[in-house]
């Protein structure tokens, strides 16, 4: 079955980068999109953007764009997700998830926590 | 950007209650809409997608309706592992966005 597997747990410093992974398997890796949200602690769910691993087409939540970048690698299943110029503000749990060409979610990684703290 | 908004939170009920959670979206998402549950430390799971389409395995005490600008969730018999808190999202138009949640508590 459909499974995403994520990276560990991140603490980094305000101006600092991250790079989070994730891991697909048990499907084609090309037949569904790769979206990213985040949940800040104790709060509801925030979409970063969408990455197509058939084409590498994007599209960036207004938000986050010329901070975030998506990107796909095909040899290895695997979709990462890089966010520049952290502060405070971005710490939370990030979550990778498939999503079908209507962009209805279908499956959910377990979520990498990201603590920006100095 | 469509805003989704969501009510009530916190909603506080008994085993064995009618929960009902709204979701109003502000413009017309026809039936793009999924539910989702959440518990504590755990991704979200999918319950109803296409507004009220149940997916597999999940409960048929757990139901969506609605289509346009409308939505409702319900739970027809509380039970105690339903203690989570619920999400609304639609998926018409990037960006996708969702509702702020409903904590559902046992009173």
């Amino acid at each position: 079955q459909v499974q995403l597997e994520q990276s560990g747990t991140e603490v980094k410093k305000p101006g600092a980068s991250v790079k989070v992974s994730c891991k697909a398997s048990g499907y084609s890796f090309t037949t569904f999109g790769i979206i990213w949200v985040r949940q800040a602690p104790g709060q509801g769910l925030e979409w970063l953007g969408w990455i197509s691993p058939y084409n590498g087409n994007t599209n960036y939540a207004q938000k986050f764009r010329g901070r975030v970048s998506m990107t796909t690698d095909t040899s290895t299943s695997s979709a990462y997700m890089e966010l520049k110029s952290l502060t405070s503000d971005d710490t939370g749990i990030y979550y990778c998830a498939t999503c079908y060409s209507s962009f209805l979610i279908s499956n959910w990684g377990q979520g990498t926590l990201v603590t920006v703290s100095s | 950007d469509i805003q989704m908004t969501q009510s009530p939170s916190p909603l506080s009920a008994s085993v064995g209650d009618r929960v009902t959670i709204t979701c109003q979206a502000s413009q017309d998402i026809s039936n793009s809409l999924t539910w989702y549950q959440q518990k504590p430390g755990k991704a979200p799971e999918l319950l109803i997608y296409d507004a009220s389409i149940l997916d597999a395995g999940v409960p048929s005490r757990f139901r969506g309706s609605g289509s346009g600008t409308d939505f409702t969730f319900t739970i027809s018999d509380l039970q105690p592992e339903d203690i989570a808190t619920y999400f609304c999202q639609q998926y018409d138009s990037l960006p996708l966005t969702f509702g702020g949640g409903t904590k559902v508590e046992l009173k």
